[in-house]
Protein backbone atom coordinates (compact mmCIF):
# COMPACT_ATOMS: atom_id res chain seq x y z
CA UNK A 1 0.00 0.00 0.00
CA UNK A 2 1.42 3.57 -0.74
CA UNK A 3 2.39 6.16 2.64
CA UNK A 4 3.27 9.55 2.87
CA UNK A 5 5.89 10.70 4.92
CA UNK A 6 6.24 14.01 5.94
CA UNK A 7 8.55 15.43 8.61
CA UNK A 8 8.88 17.38 10.70
CA UNK A 9 5.42 17.57 12.59
CA UNK A 10 6.22 21.22 14.03
CA UNK A 11 9.22 23.18 13.55
CA UNK A 12 10.31 26.70 15.13
CA UNK A 13 12.06 28.97 12.82
CA UNK A 14 13.91 32.52 13.83
CA UNK A 15 13.25 35.43 10.68
CA UNK A 16 15.85 34.91 8.07
CA UNK A 17 17.17 31.21 8.80
CA UNK A 18 16.47 28.51 5.99
CA UNK A 19 13.89 26.15 5.96
CA UNK A 20 14.10 22.81 4.28
CA UNK A 21 10.61 20.40 4.48
CA UNK A 22 10.55 16.96 3.21
CA UNK A 23 8.16 14.30 1.73
CA UNK A 24 8.50 11.25 0.74
CA UNK A 25 6.33 8.57 -0.70
CA UNK A 26 6.45 5.01 -0.60
CA UNK A 27 4.50 2.10 -2.51
CA UNK A 28 4.18 3.78 -5.71
CA UNK A 29 6.52 5.27 -8.72
CA UNK A 30 5.50 8.75 -11.07
CA UNK A 31 2.67 10.04 -8.48
CA UNK A 32 2.09 13.40 -9.49
CA UNK A 33 3.31 15.53 -5.49
CA UNK A 34 2.36 18.52 -4.20
CA UNK A 35 2.77 21.31 -1.45
CA UNK A 36 -0.21 23.50 0.30
CA UNK A 37 -0.34 26.03 2.51
CA UNK A 38 -2.92 26.21 5.09
CA UNK A 39 -3.04 29.18 7.04
CA UNK A 40 -5.39 29.60 10.06
CA UNK A 41 -8.74 29.91 9.06
CA UNK A 42 -8.40 29.32 6.01
CA UNK A 43 -8.35 27.19 2.93
CA UNK A 44 -5.64 25.01 1.45
CA UNK A 45 -3.75 27.10 -0.95
CA UNK A 46 -1.54 25.01 -3.81
CA UNK A 47 2.27 26.01 -3.60
CA UNK A 48 4.15 23.93 -5.89
CA UNK A 49 3.32 20.73 -7.70
CA UNK A 50 5.36 18.24 -9.84
CA UNK A 51 4.73 15.65 -12.27
CA UNK A 52 7.86 14.02 -12.62
CA UNK A 53 11.67 14.64 -11.47
CA UNK A 54 13.03 18.22 -11.71
CA UNK A 55 9.87 19.27 -13.01
CA UNK A 56 8.69 21.92 -10.86
CA UNK A 57 5.17 24.25 -11.15
CA UNK A 58 4.76 27.01 -9.01
CA UNK A 59 1.34 28.31 -8.26
CA UNK A 60 2.48 31.42 -6.72
CA UNK A 61 5.08 33.83 -6.49
CA UNK A 62 6.59 33.50 -2.82
CA UNK A 63 9.72 33.29 -0.75
CA UNK A 64 9.61 29.43 -0.85
CA UNK A 65 10.99 26.98 -3.75
CA UNK A 66 10.84 23.55 -4.51
CA UNK A 67 12.59 20.51 -5.92
CA UNK A 68 12.29 16.86 -6.60
CA UNK A 69 15.09 15.05 -6.50
CA UNK A 70 14.01 11.57 -7.20
CA UNK A 71 10.65 10.41 -8.30
CA UNK A 72 9.16 9.87 -4.75
CA UNK A 73 10.93 12.91 -2.85
CA UNK A 74 9.33 16.32 -2.70
CA UNK A 75 11.12 18.90 -0.79
CA UNK A 76 10.39 22.63 0.19
CA UNK A 77 12.71 25.04 0.89
CA UNK A 78 13.62 28.78 1.70
CA UNK A 79 16.79 30.54 1.87
CA UNK A 80 15.37 33.07 3.99
CA UNK A 81 11.91 32.95 6.18
CA UNK A 82 9.45 35.48 6.33
CA UNK A 83 7.00 36.17 9.47
CA UNK A 84 4.50 35.58 6.96
CA UNK A 85 5.51 32.06 6.05
CA UNK A 86 4.12 31.03 9.43
CA UNK A 87 1.90 28.35 9.02
CA UNK A 88 0.29 24.77 7.89
CA UNK A 89 2.32 22.97 5.13
CA UNK A 90 0.86 19.72 3.82
CA UNK A 91 2.66 17.50 1.07
CA UNK A 92 0.05 15.11 -0.98
CA UNK A 93 0.52 13.23 -4.05
CA UNK A 94 -2.14 11.98 -6.47
CA UNK A 95 -2.26 9.71 -9.33
CA UNK A 96 -4.73 8.43 -12.08
CA UNK A 97 -7.62 10.16 -13.29
CA UNK A 98 -9.56 11.20 -11.05
CA UNK A 99 -6.13 12.13 -8.85
CA UNK A 100 -7.42 11.87 -5.52
CA UNK A 101 -4.91 12.99 -3.59
CA UNK A 102 -3.95 11.89 -0.55
CA UNK A 103 -2.09 14.12 2.36
CA UNK A 104 0.68 13.82 4.44
CA UNK A 105 -0.01 14.49 8.48
CA UNK A 106 1.63 18.33 7.55
CA UNK A 107 4.43 20.59 9.18
CA UNK A 108 3.59 23.12 11.75
CA UNK A 109 5.80 26.04 10.75
CA UNK A 110 5.85 29.17 13.44
CA UNK A 111 8.23 31.58 12.18
CA UNK A 112 9.04 33.87 15.01
CA UNK B 1 -13.69 32.96 -10.53
CA UNK B 2 -13.47 29.24 -9.85
CA UNK B 3 -15.21 29.22 -5.59
CA UNK B 4 -16.18 26.80 -3.16
CA UNK B 5 -18.17 28.08 -0.57
CA UNK B 6 -19.08 26.32 2.49
CA UNK B 7 -21.67 26.41 5.20
CA UNK B 8 -21.62 26.87 8.11
CA UNK B 9 -18.71 27.81 9.02
CA UNK B 10 -18.73 26.09 12.48
CA UNK B 11 -21.21 23.60 13.95
CA UNK B 12 -21.80 22.66 17.29
CA UNK B 13 -23.96 19.08 17.79
CA UNK B 14 -24.67 16.36 20.25
CA UNK B 15 -23.74 13.22 20.20
CA UNK B 16 -26.07 11.02 18.54
CA UNK B 17 -27.54 13.30 16.28
CA UNK B 18 -27.17 13.85 12.83
CA UNK B 19 -25.98 17.03 10.65
CA UNK B 20 -25.99 18.33 7.42
CA UNK B 21 -22.96 20.59 5.84
CA UNK B 22 -22.99 21.96 2.50
CA UNK B 23 -21.16 23.04 -0.07
CA UNK B 24 -21.54 25.64 -3.18
CA UNK B 25 -19.41 25.97 -6.23
CA UNK B 26 -18.50 27.88 -9.06
CA UNK B 27 -15.76 26.06 -10.93
CA UNK B 28 -15.91 25.27 -14.04
CA UNK B 29 -15.74 23.15 -15.92
CA UNK B 30 -16.23 20.57 -13.67
CA UNK B 31 -14.62 17.13 -12.92
CA UNK B 32 -15.86 15.94 -9.75
CA UNK B 33 -16.20 17.04 -6.10
CA UNK B 34 -14.86 15.15 -3.32
CA UNK B 35 -15.41 15.56 0.63
CA UNK B 36 -12.11 15.93 2.91
CA UNK B 37 -12.04 15.13 6.73
CA UNK B 38 -9.09 17.02 8.65
CA UNK B 39 -8.54 16.63 12.12
CA UNK B 40 -6.83 18.84 14.51
CA UNK B 41 -2.95 19.29 13.39
CA UNK B 42 -3.21 16.59 10.46
CA UNK B 43 -3.58 16.39 7.01
CA UNK B 44 -6.87 15.56 5.46
CA UNK B 45 -8.49 12.44 4.76
CA UNK B 46 -10.81 11.52 1.52
CA UNK B 47 -13.94 10.51 2.65
CA UNK B 48 -15.88 10.77 -0.61
CA UNK B 49 -15.57 11.44 -4.48
CA UNK B 50 -18.01 11.97 -7.31
CA UNK B 51 -18.19 12.72 -10.72
CA UNK B 52 -20.82 14.81 -12.99
CA UNK B 53 -23.14 11.88 -12.87
CA UNK B 54 -23.24 10.39 -9.22
CA UNK B 55 -25.21 12.53 -6.80
CA UNK B 56 -25.31 10.36 -3.82
CA UNK B 57 -22.66 8.28 -2.45
CA UNK B 58 -22.11 6.86 1.41
CA UNK B 59 -19.20 5.81 3.41
CA UNK B 60 -20.36 4.41 5.81
CA UNK B 61 -22.20 7.12 8.39
CA UNK B 62 -20.86 9.79 5.94
CA UNK B 63 -23.36 10.79 2.85
CA UNK B 64 -22.56 13.59 -0.05
CA UNK B 65 -25.23 14.73 -2.42
CA UNK B 66 -24.10 15.96 -5.30
CA UNK B 67 -26.68 18.40 -7.65
CA UNK B 68 -24.18 19.14 -10.38
CA UNK B 69 -27.04 21.41 -11.74
CA UNK B 70 -27.62 23.60 -9.41
CA UNK B 71 -23.95 23.25 -8.56
CA UNK B 72 -24.49 22.09 -4.76
CA UNK B 73 -23.09 19.40 -2.75
CA UNK B 74 -23.92 17.99 0.89
CA UNK B 75 -22.29 16.04 3.71
CA UNK B 76 -24.48 14.39 5.77
CA UNK B 77 -23.50 12.91 8.71
CA UNK B 78 -25.61 10.44 10.52
CA UNK B 79 -25.40 9.15 14.43
CA UNK B 80 -22.74 11.74 15.18
CA UNK B 81 -20.00 10.40 16.98
CA UNK B 82 -16.97 12.52 19.40
CA UNK B 83 -14.59 11.42 16.96
CA UNK B 84 -16.25 13.49 14.30
CA UNK B 85 -15.48 16.45 15.31
CA UNK B 86 -12.59 17.62 12.67
CA UNK B 87 -12.94 19.99 9.92
CA UNK B 88 -14.92 19.21 6.16
CA UNK B 89 -13.49 20.39 3.28
CA UNK B 90 -15.01 20.56 0.38
CA UNK B 91 -12.95 20.13 -2.98
CA UNK B 92 -13.74 20.75 -6.58
CA UNK B 93 -12.04 19.78 -9.51
CA UNK B 94 -11.75 21.25 -12.91
CA UNK B 95 -10.55 19.08 -16.03
CA UNK B 96 -7.90 21.45 -16.63
CA UNK B 97 -3.86 18.91 -15.88
CA UNK B 98 -2.57 18.42 -12.78
CA UNK B 99 -3.24 21.46 -10.55
CA UNK B 100 -6.97 22.27 -10.92
CA UNK B 101 -8.15 21.74 -7.23
CA UNK B 102 -10.56 24.65 -6.09
CA UNK B 103 -10.50 24.27 -1.91
CA UNK B 104 -13.26 25.39 0.35
CA UNK B 105 -12.20 26.84 3.42
CA UNK B 106 -14.05 24.27 5.10
CA UNK B 107 -16.60 23.75 8.37
CA UNK B 108 -15.67 22.97 11.50
CA UNK B 109 -17.74 20.18 13.34
CA UNK B 110 -17.79 19.85 17.14
CA UNK B 111 -19.38 16.88 18.39
CA UNK B 112 -19.94 17.07 22.48
CA UNK B 113 -21.40 14.49 24.67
Amino acid sequence: SQTIHQWPATLVQPVGSPLSLECTVEGTSNPNLYWYRQAAGRGLQLLFYSVGIGQISSEVPQNLSASRPQDRQFILSSKKLLLSDSGFYLCAWGQGSKNIQYFGAGTRLSVL
Amino acid sequence: KNQVEQSPQSLIILEGKNCTLQCNYTVSPFSNLRWYKQDTGRGPVSLTIMTFSENTKSNGRYTATLDADTKQSSLHITASQLSDSASYICVVRTPSGNTPLVFGKGTRLSVIA
